[in-house]
């Protein structure tokens, strides 16, 4: 089954500790995105990656990093989360085209 | 001004009912277009594409109007299903991203 997947579904952390959210896809797809999604700003995207060892960032990555190291992995690190990084996030990948496919997302809370 | 905006509504519509809801878009080279639908608390999922000639897929119909850079979603028959957000969005080809507005809240009532 084609899927994306994001590891763990729900998380509560303490500022300052940091922490990794998993992503994996099994669609061989080259371009993974990450976003956060908070009431009435919709998605935004944090950073994105068109290939393996190829990243840049979105319009909100300030206090997150990522890496590609391989085509199915795709994970996003918070170094020292803050109470302003609590918010649902979502992984998508895609081919070439427009459809994107998301994981289940991650909700995350900072205290 | 954002560069896709939607209305959040949410849009309280009786089930059976019609719903139509517009979305607009500031890059005017924008290429190509596409509403997602989001269940509360789910991932988005593409709902349909928009192509300039219109189009319909069982009860939805989306349109694009370049000139007046909007899109928009017709529901018609409405279902109690239907209630979710249904997200914007532009693809803009030149930097291979895809855009998202906010999206507008619809819930159906029976």
């Amino acid at each position: 089954e084609a899927q994306v997947t994001q590891n763990p579904r729900y998380l509560i952390t303490v500022t300052g500790k940091k922490l990794t959210v998993t992503c994996s896809q099994n669609m061989n797809h080259e371009y993974m995105s990450w976003y956060r999604q908070d009431p009435g700003l919709g998605l935004r995207q944090i950073y994105y990656s068109m290939n393996v060892e190829v990243t840049d960032k979105g319009d909100v990555p300030e206090g997150y990093k990522v890496s590609r190291k391989e085509k199915r992995n795709f994970p996003l690190i918070l170094e020292s989360p803050s109470p302003n990084q609590t918010s649902l996030y979502f992984c998508a990948s895609r081919a070439g085209g427009p459809e994107a496919f998301f994981g289940q997302g991650t909700r995350l809370t900072v205290v | 001004r954002k560069e896709v905006e939607q209305d959040p509504g949410p849009f309280n519509v009786p089930e059976g009912a019609t719903v139509a809801f517009n979305c607009t878009y500031s890059n005017s080279a924008s290429q190509s277009f596409f509403w997602y639908r989001q269940d509360c608390r789910k991932e988005p999922k593409l709902l349909m594409s928009v192509y300039s000639s219109g189009n319909e897929d069982g009860r939805f119909t989306a349109q694009l109007n370049r000139a007046s850079q909007y899109i928009s979603l017709l529901i018609r028959d409405s279902k109690l299903s239907d209630s979710a957000t249904y997200l914007c969005v532009v693809n803009e080809e030149r930097n291979y991203q895809l855009i998202w507005g906010a999206g507008t809240k619809l819930i159906i009532k029976p």
